[in-house]
This record gives C-alpha cells, structure tokens and sequence, in this order.
C-alpha cells in the first residue's frame, strides 16, 4: 500500500527536550514538506524539501530542523528552541500524475509539551 | 503580500447544497487545491483546478475563475459525514502551497 506514515500519532514530552517526529513516504516522491496546524487555523509550512540532501525553510522555521538523507524519510526534530512546540505536526509530500498535482498527507502526530 | 480568504464557518442542513467560496492574491498561480479535514485528521484531497471553469467529481464540484482570483467548492445532498474544515490551497509561481486558514461547515439534521 502506497502512503505517507507518521509516528507516533500522540507525542508528550518536557519542555526543554528536543524531540524527533519521524515521516516515511513510498510514493517516490521527490518534494516534502512539514507543516504546522493549531487549533482552528490553516496549515503553517516548517521546511520543505525538493530532492535529497537538500531543504529549504518555510515561513516558521524557527526552533525546528530537518534532514533529507533518503528520498523515503523527512524526519523534523523540534528543539527546545521552539517557544510553543504544541501543535498538530503534518508530513506531506507532492506528486504529479497525468492529471492532477497533489500533496498527499500522513496521518498527522499531535504533539504536546508539559 | 500572499493571502487566501474563505468564510471561517458555515451552517447548512442535511440534504441540502452548499457553497464555499474561496477569494487568492498571490505572487503567480499554478494551480488551486479543496482538501477536506475532519477534526484531528490529515487533510484530503478533493480536488485540483488550473484551468477556468467547473470539475465535478460526484456530489462534489470546483469553479475557478483565475481572472477573478476566486473559486469556490459545491457539496450537494449534504450528508452529516460532510462536516468538516474545508481548506483552499494556492500553488504559487515558487510552486509553494499557500494556505487558507479553512472554512468549518456544520450540517445540521
């Protein structure tokens, strides 16, 4: 089965630790991205990556990184950097067919810091 | 600066038809996405428009006018599983995904 996974689906940690939350994809897709959603609000883009070995900030970068050492896994640590870590966390990746241009989501970890 | 705007929340009732609209400036424009998201879930995809006019997949629909900047998406025979968020996405000339902040429809028996 084809799909984007995310792990785990609820997250708590202490303030002041960092924290990794894993994405794996087996679409091939080469674009990924990490976006951010708190309560009644749109979606935050974090990073993105276009192809191995390579990302690129979004709007809100601050306090969290990412690497891209396989096309598969786009893992995003939050780091003790970031004011207000809790959120909802979505992992996404983007991919054309024939007729459409679509970014398919996992299913999310909502992750909260006490 | 960037911005998409959608009504914050909707109430229609069960059987019914519903619009929502969706208003974009943005920097470029390649294409216009509908994902729909239930409460603590991922979004879906619903649908894609780059070219103007209207894609009707079942009891759902998309309009999009890019020299109006505007689309919006039509639900028909409104079921209870149709509440939810529905969020309109731009992909700009950076191919960036930018957001609305989602429009939350209520439907009510």
């Amino acid at each position: 089965d084809g799909g984007i996974t995310q792990s785990p689906k609820y997250l708590f940690r202490k303030e002041g630790q960092n924290v990794t939350l894993s994405c794996e994809q087996n679409l091939n897709h080469d674009a990924m991205y990490w976006y951010r959603q708190d309560p009644g609000q749109g979606l935050r883009l974090i990073y993105y990556s276009q192809i191995v070995n390579d990302f690129q900030k979004g709007d809100i970068a601050e306090g969290y990184s990412v690497s891209r050492e396989k096309k598969e896994s786009f893992p995003l640590t939050v780091t003790s950097a970031q004011k207000n870590p809790t959120a909802f966390y979505l992992c996404a990746s983007h991919g054309v067919t024939s007729v459409s241009d679509t970014q398919y989501f996992g299913p999310g970890t909502r992750l909260t810091v006490l | 600066g960037q911005n998409i705007d959608q009504p914050t929340e909707m109430t229609a009732t069960e059987g019914a038809i519903v619009q929502i609209n969706c208003t974009y400036q943005t920097s470029g424009f390649n294409g216009l996405f509908w994902y729909q998201q239930h409460a603590g879930e991922a979004p879906t995809f619903l649908s894609y428009n780059v070219l103007d006019g209207l894609e009707e997949k079942g009891r759902f629909s998309s309009f999009l006018s890019r020299s109006k900047g505007y689309s919006y998406l039509l639900l028909k025979e409104l079921q209870m599983k149709d509440s939810a968020s529905y969020l309109c996405a731009v992909i700009d000339s950076n191919y960036q995904l930018i957001w609305g902040a989602g429009t939350k429809l209520i439907i009510k028996p």
